[in-house]
């Protein structure tokens, strides 16, 4: 089955640590997209990517980095800089930079 | 950073009611919109991808409307069902860039 995978489920942090979230599609998409998400907020873009070593800021990506070394993976880190990074974490891909976007289960990270 | 707004933030329906609900978006900084629905514990899941003033595309008891020129999309369920139960997202995709914009979402509970 074709479809994007998130891991882990469950992330926790602690201070100081930088942490990584694994992302990987096997739709053959071209664009991936990391967004946030937090209580009463809609989802906010973290870092989009449109082909394989590129990347590009989304509206929050202070205290966040990616790459995009392989077409199928997109791994998002959340830094030490990333000061409140409680929050669940979607990746997304689309055929395109228009096409709907397919979405992963989810990261949710805390601190500890 | 552009604003989407979607209303009401939540509705409560017996099962066999129809109900619709609102995305508002600038209209000047349209290109595209999405729809998609979010059950819980499942990832978002595309319903519409809107491009055309005047647009109208359904699929199955739910339908979808577009007004580019007022910055509005309305969705539209006939029948609700329990099955129905989820937030409903939108997505701008504005005339410049190539990131989406979501709304906060509607919840939807169908009551049995």
């Amino acid at each position: 089955d074709g479809g994007i995978t998130q891991s882990p489920k469950y992330l926790f942090r602690k201070e100081g640590q930088n942490v990584t979230l694994s992302c990987e599609q096997n739709l053959n998409h071209d664009a991936m997209y990391w967004y946030r998400q937090d209580p009463g907020q809609g989802l906010r873009l973290i870092y989009y990517s449109q082909i394989v070593n590129d990347f590009q800021k989304g509206d929050i990506a202070e205290g966040y980095s990616v790459s995009r070394e392989k077409k199928e993976s997109f791994p998002l880190t959340v830094t030490s800089a990333q000061k409140n990074p409680t929050a669940f974490y979607l990746c997304a891909s689309s055929i395109d930079s228009m096409g709907p976007q397919h979405f992963g289960d989810g990261t949710r990270l805390s601190i500890l | 950073i552009l604003n989407v707004e979607q209303s009401p933030q939540s509705l409560h329906v017996q099962e066999g009611d129809s109900t619709n609900f609102t995305c508002s978006f600038p209209s000047s900084n349209f290109y595209a919109l999405h729809w998609y629905r979010w059950e819980t514990a499942k990832s978002p899941e595309a319903l519409f991808v809107m491009t055309l003033n005047g647009d109208e595309k359904k699929k199955g008891r739910i339908s979808a409307t577009l007004n580019t020129k007022e910055g509005y999309s309305y969705l539209y369920i006939k029948g609700s069902q329990p099955e129905d139960s989820a937030t409903y997202l939108c997505a701008l995709h504005p005339n410049t860039g190539n990131q989406f914009y979501f709304g906060t979402g509607t919840s939807l509970t169908v009551i049995p």
